[in-house]
C-alpha cells in the first residue's frame, strides 16, 4: 500500500493564479482532511470530508474549495493564489471508528 | 483561540536521557489525544495516543500521562535516541465534534544531543 500521497511535492505560483492539489489514498478511508502547516501556527484544518461527495469547512477554509467525487482522491482547489496562501499542505485520512490520522508527505506551495 | 498549546518551542535532551514534552489544553470536550511526529519534508505520522477515560498509555520507551483535572499531558521518552530528534504534535479530537477533526498544538522542536 502507498498509503497517502499527494501531487505535486512542490509548486511556485504567481499571484491570481489557479491550482488543484490532489490528495489520494489506497486505504478504503471514509474520512479525508486537508491541513495548512505555518511556522509556529502548527497544523490548521481546511476542510475535510466524511465520505464521498461530501465537503465541509474547517478552521481555515476561505479562499480554497474541495472535491471529493471517488473516496479514494480528495482534491484542494486555490482559485486566486495570494501570498498569504505560502505554506505547506498536508492530506490525511483515517478509517471510521478510529480516530488516529494518516498523513501524506505534504506540497509545499509558494505564492509570489 | 488555540485550544491545545504547545509552550515550548524547542527541547534539548542529552542522548540516554529522559525527554518531556508537554501539552495543555482548553476544550473540556476534547476526550482523545494523540502524539505526532515530523522529520523535516515529511508528513507526520502518529507516535502514540490516550483516551480520556485513562491517565497513562505506554508503548516501548514512550509513555503519554494524561491530567484531565489540569487540562494537560505530556509525552515521555525514555531513554532519548538520536532518531527521537523531530518536531512534536499534540493533538486532540473531540467524538461528534467535526468528524472527531484533529486540534494540533504548535508543536515542539526536539533536539538530542550525542
Amino acid at each position: 500500500n502507498a498509503g497517502v500521497t499527494q501531487t505535486p511535492k512542490f509548486r511556485v505560483l504567481k499571484t491570481g493564479q489557479s491550482m488543484t492539489l490532489l490528495c489520494a489514498q489506497d486505504m478504503n478511508h471514509e474520512y479525508m482532511y486537508w491541513y495548512r502547516q505555518d511556522p509556529g501556527m502548527g497544523l490548521r484544518l481546511i476542510h475535510y470530508s466524511v465520505g464521498e461527495g461530501t465537503t465541509a469547512k474547517g478552521e481555515v477554509p476561505d479562499g480554497y474549495n474541495v472535491s471529493r467525487l471517488k473516496k479514494q482522491n480528495f482534491l484542494l482547489g486555490l482559485e486566486s493564489a495570494a501570498p498569504s496562501q505560502t505554506s505547506v499542505y498536508f492530506c490525511a485520512s483515517r478509517k471510521d471508528r478510529s480516530r488516529e490520522q494518516y498523513f501524506g508527505p505534504g506540497t509545499r506551495l509558494t505564492v509570489t | 483561540d488555540q485550544q491545545v498549546k504547545q509552550n515550548s518551542p524547542s527541547l534539548s535532551v542529552q542522548e540516554g536521557r529522559i525527554s518531556i514534552l508537554n501539552c495543555d489544553y482548553t476544550n473540556s470536550m476534547f476526550d482523545y489525544f494523540l502524539w505526532y511526529k515530523k522529520y523535516p519534508a515529511e508528513g507526520p505520522t502518529f507516535l502514540i495516543s490516550i483516551s480520556s477515560i485513562k491517565d497513562k498509555n505506554e508503548d516501548g520507551r514512550f509513555t503519554v500521562f494524561l491530567n484531565k483535572s489540569a487540562k494537560h499531558l505530556s509525552l515521555h521518552i525514555v531513554p532519548s535516541q538520536p532518531g527521537d530528534s523531530a518536531v512534536y504534535f499534540c493533538a486532540a479530537s473531540a467524538l461528534g465534534q467535526g468528524a472527531q477533526k484533529l486540534v494540533f498544538g504548535q508543536g515542539t522542536r526536539l533536539t538530542i544531543n550525542p
